[in-house]
């Protein structure tokens, strides 16, 4: 199956500082990806749609300022949480669908821990 | 916008029996229905999905029905085995080619007792 990564897998920073999550799909490529949180025992929520070339979708209730996308390629989009805070601590995953097999894989997740 | 909701939210089978998951959805328009198997601190991973021009699949001991008219849609898994514990999600998408976003149940968390 198609492989998408991210990086880093962990990351521990202080409040107020920024932060960014990539996200790669490696063999193939994605004119869009998804970004998710999922906070612990928790469902997956969808934070944003992430477009290659044009600007992010983002869920009702996601600050855009706040959550900062950009798709700079074919194969990567960024997640940049700014002005981190304890309560952004989770779980960030991204996806991306390949054309080739029409459906979504899973990057393997970015913990996220804002001390 | 799309609502899923997935019952039972914790499930403990005897190994060897079945488990049943049962999700609904509120949006008319999904035609995709995935469903994903996460262990602790791991990606979800896909196990198997429908479409909405089909009422079952199964890949080995993993099948889904989907019944649109009533808006319901199962992940049955047969001969369970210790490996098969983990959380469990459904989802659903108004896009056939896994292009849209999903929109995912709150997650079973399923227990094999050996």
């Amino acid at each position: 199956g198609a492989v998408v990564s991210q990086h880093p897998s962990w990351v521990i920073c202080k409040s107020g500082t920024s932060v960014k999550i990539e996200c790669r799909s490696l063999d193939f490529q994605a004119t869009t990806m998804f970004w998710y949180r999922q906070f612990p025992k928790q469902s997956l929520m969808l934070m944003a749609t992430s477009n290659e070339g044009s600007k992010a979708t983002y869920e009702q209730g996601v600050e855009k300022d706040k959550f900062l996308i950009n798709h700079a390629s074919l194969t990567l989009s960024t997640l940049t949480v700014t002005s981190a805070h304890p309560e952004d601590s989770s779980f960030y995953i991204c996806s991306a669908p390949s054309g080739r097999t029409d459906t979504q894989y899973f990057g393997p997740g970015t913990r996220l821990t804002v001390l | 916008g799309e609502n899923v909701e997935q019952h039972p939210s914790t499930l403990s089978v005897q190994e060897g029996d079945s488990a049943v998951i049962k999700c609904t959805y509120s949006d008319s328009a999904s035609n995709y229905f995935p469903w994903y198997k996460q262990e602790l601190g791991k990606r979800p991973q896909l196990i198997i999905d429908i479409r909405s021009n089909v009422g079952e699949k199964k890949d080995q001991r993993i099948a889904v029905t989907l019944n649109k008219t009533a808006k319901h849609f199962s992940l049955h898994i047969t001969e369970t085995q210790p490996e098969d514990s983990a959380v469990y999600f459904c989802a659903a998408s108004r896009g056939n080619f896994g292009n849209e976003k999903l929109t995912f149940g709150t997650g079973t968390r399923l227990t094999i007792i050996p």
